[in-house]
C-alpha cells in the first residue's frame, strides 16, 4: 500500500523557515514526480511545487525564490523547504504522488497533510 | 497561466439524483483534465483522469466526460458518501492549476 507522511509543520513567525518533510513507502520512489498542494483554511487547493524523477523542479509564481523542493532516493523522502515565510503561506500542506513519471501528471495519493502557520 | 472555473459553487442534491458538475478552462487543455474529491479532514482523492479515465477502485456512477475548455464531471445517483467538495485540474501546462471547487450537498 502506498503511504505519504508529511511532518515538519508548526507555527512561525513571518519572515522565517521551516522544512517540510513527507516519507514514502509502498512504492519505487525514485521512479515517480512528486508534489506538493496546499490549502488554506477554508479555501481550494493551491498547487505549489513539483519534482520530477530526474530531479527537475516547478513552482508556482507565489512561492519562486522563496521555496525549494527535492528528493532524497535513498530515504524516499521529499522536502520542501520554506523560506521568508508570509502570513499568506498558512495552510494544510499535502504531498502528493505522481501517477506518471511525469512531473506534470495526476497526484495519487496524497498524504495527510501537514498545516503551517505564519503568525507573529 | 490557464485558469479553470468551476460551476456551480453549490449543489444541492438529495441521495439517488444525478448530479453534474462543470469546469470550464480558459483555453484548451485537449483532454487533459482531472477531477478530485475531498470530504472534510480528510485529503483529496483522485476521481477522474485524462477527462474521462476513472482512477483505481473509483465506482462506475462517476463518469468524466469533454474536451477543449468543456467539461463535465457526473455522478449518476448520488450517495450518503459523495456529499463533499469537488476540484478540476489541469496537467496541460505550468502551472497545474485547479478549479476553485464545487460543493455538492445534502438537500
Amino acid at each position: 500500500e502506498v503511504q505519504l507522511l508529511e511532518s515538519g509543520g508548526g507555527l512561525v513567525q513571518p519572515g522565517g523557515s521551516l522544512r517540510l518533510s513527507c516519507a514514502a513507502s509502498g512504492f519505487t520512489f525514485s521512479n515517480y514526480a512528486m508534489t506538493w498542494v496546499r490549502q488554506a483554511p477554508g479555501k481550494g487547493l493551491e498547487w505549489v511545487s513539483a519534482i520530477s524523477v530526474s530531479g527537475g523542479t516547478f513552482y508556482a509564481d507565489s512561492v519562486k525564490g522563496r521555496f525549494i523542493i527535492s528528493r532524497d532516493n535513498s530515504k524516499n523522502t521529499l522536502y520542501l523547504q520554506m523560506n521568508s515565510l508570509r502570513a499568506e503561506d498558512t495552510a494544510a500542506y499535502y504531498c502528493a504522488k505522481s501517477v506518471l513519471p511525469a512531473a506534470r501528471g495526476w497526484f495519487d495519493p496524497w498524504g495527510q497533510g501537514t498545516l503551517v502557520t505564519v503568525s507573529s | 497561466e490557464i485558469v479553470l472555473t468551476q460551476f456551480p459553487g453549490t449543489l444541492s442534491l438529495s441521495p439517488g439524483e444525478r448530479a453534474t458538475l462543470s469546469c470550464r478552462a480558459s483555453q484548451s487543455v485537449s483532454n487533459y483534465l482531472g477531477w478530485y474529491q475531498q470530504k472534510p479532514g480528510q485529503a483529496p482523492r483522485l476521481l477522474i483522469y485524462d477527462a474521462s479515465n476513472r482512477a483505481t477502485g473509483i465506482p462506475a456512477r462517476f463518469s468524466g466526460s469533454g474536451s477543449g475548455t468543456d467539461f463535465t464531471l457526473t455522478i449518476s445517483s448520488l450517495e450518503a458518501e459523495d456529499f463533499a467538495v469537488y476540484y478540476c485540474q489541469h496537467r496541460s501546462t505550468w502551472p497545474p492549476h485547479f478549479g476553485g471547487g464545487t460543493k455538492v450537498e445534502i438537500k
